[in-house]
């Protein structure tokens, strides 16, 4: 059984541009949810989609959004980056995001200079 | 005070002994409970996953939740030095958000 996949693994952005992170989740999993990882803050939840809905939203400015295909598969948007959104991001797969366990992708590293 | 709490570390443990992670939390209606380990650079691996009171084993490892007193511990038997890592507590809140722990640095001595 495939895991969960994050592309890419890695990028490297400007101040002012956007960029665009995907995640497969596993298959039969409906929930997805991606979360924001700094050295200083730790781990962050940023929204969660299920059925191409957004259950539930972290506290980050609307810059970051995101959205899900009737597949699962979910992409995140930031845009006008600024150097402070350089993290790792994570996606987590949850056949429900209830009271089911949820799983990482390997992340995407987003370096903004 | 922050709604999942875990002693930072570093945690040394030598080799073979019981490794022994706490995790406090404040939110009463958490539900589900998560232990993830994260080596440096890498995303975070699911240990165990608990939601009823007391204790779920698996292998090496096994988790114990109390609600009343809102806790939950990790437990390591026969430390290895693989197991080495940052562990992550995880607490579900509501639905579909899991809100952690900064983490708690562990170190196994040969």
């Amino acid at each position: 059984k495939a895991g969960v996949t994050q592309t890419p693994r890695y990028l490297i952005k400007t101040r002012g541009q956007q960029v665009t992170l995907s995640c497969s989740p596993i298959s039969g999993h409906r929930s997805v949810s991606w979360y924001q990882q700094t050295p200083g803050q730790g781990l962050q939840f940023l929204f969660e989609y299920f059925s191409e809905t957004q259950r539930n939203k972290g506290n980050f400015p609307g810059r970051f959004s995101g959205r899900q295909f009737s597949n699962s598969r979910s992409e995140m948007n930031v845009s006008t980056l600024e150097l402070g959104d350089s993290a790792l991001y994570l996606c987590a797969s949850s056949f429900d995001g209830l009271n089911t366990e949820a799983f990482f992708g390997q992340g995407t590293r987003l370096t903004v200079v | 005070q922050k709604e999942v709490e875990q002693n930072s570390g570093p945690l040394s443990v030598p080799e073979g002994a019981i490794a022994s992670l706490n995790c406090t939390y404040s939110d009463r209606g958490s539900q589900s409970f998560f232990w993830y380990r994260q080596y440096s650079g890498k995303s975070p691996e699911l240990i165990m996953f608990i939601y009823s009171n007391g204790d779920k084993e698996d292998g090496r490892f096994t988790a114990q939740l109390n609600k009343a007193s809102q806790y939950v511990s990790l437990l390591i038997r026969d430390s290895q030095p693989s197991d080495s890592a940052t562990y992550l507590c995880a607490v579900r809140q509501g639905a579909q958000k899991l809100v952690f722990g900064q983490g708690t640095r562990l170190t196994i001595n040969p």
